[in-house]
């Protein structure tokens, strides 16, 4: 069975560092990574997505993740935080394209000024 | 990409009264998924649907509180039945194109 593991649910940083939000994963196959991003009272926009291309993917907002096999992990950074950054993250898995996503419980990110 | 619209956006409603939220995507799609967002959580899924057949349902979900209806490729729709204030949520329909999900706006729900 599939899982998402999201360490920490909320994480603080003040404007101009780096965000870490951390996500391991659990998949008898080869898995499909995503990140979503939540803003208050809006829906889910995709961040970006890993599909067995480059483990290093790029997404909007200045965002990347780096898929790691042997760490079964999937964190998410970005090296300068902006206030607008703050928002709930959330790390799925699936392993197929007509599967629905395994979410994880979701990080807070805060961005202090 | 799909896009998903979907309504009501938000409803206020009385417990033990029902609520019917409808899915619409501009394109054709084997299946649409229904999630759910308690407040403060994560999302978990309802169940999965199915152009033609029933629905299939998630652990701890049940079609005679969550009946699903999927008419067409464009369209679901998800009852929420005999509402209580443990049903207040926000409601999510999806779509998947390949590898990638896409999500409606969500319907928030709250039941007092």
């Amino acid at each position: 069975a599939q899982s998402v593991t999201q360490l920490g649910s909320h994480v603080s940083v003040s404007e101009g560092a780096l965000v870490l939000l951390r996500c391991n994963y659990s998949s008898s196959v080869p898995p499909y990574l995503f990140w979503y991003v939540q803003y208050p009272n809006q829906g889910l926009q995709l961040l970006l997505k890993y599909t067995s291309a480059a483990t290093l993917v790029k997404g909007i907002n200045g965002f990347e993740a780096e898929f790691k096999k042997s760490e079964t992990s999937f964190h998410l950074t970005k090296p300068s935080a902006h206030m607008s950054d703050a928002a709930e993250y959330f790390c799925a898995v699936s392993y197929s394209g007509n599967t629905p996503l395994v979410f994880g419980k979701g990080t807070r990110l805060s961005v202090i000024a | 990409s799909a896009v998903i619209s979907q309504k009501p956006s938000r409803d206020i409603c009385q417990r033990g009264t029902s609520l019917t939220i409808q899915c619409q995507v501009d394109s054709q799609v084997t299946m649409m998924f229904w999630y759910r967002q308690q407040p403060g959580q994560s999302l978990t899924l309802i169940a999965t649907a199915n152009q033609g057949s029933e629905a299939t349902y998630e652990s701890g979900f049940v079609i005679d509180k969550f009946p699903i209806s999927r008419p067409n490729l464009t369209f679901s729709t998800l009852t929420v039945s005999n509402m209580s204030p443990e049903d207040s949520s926000i409601y999510l329909c999806s779509v998947q194109e390949g590898t990638e999900a896409f999500f409606g706006q969500g319907t928030r729900l709250t039941v007092v």
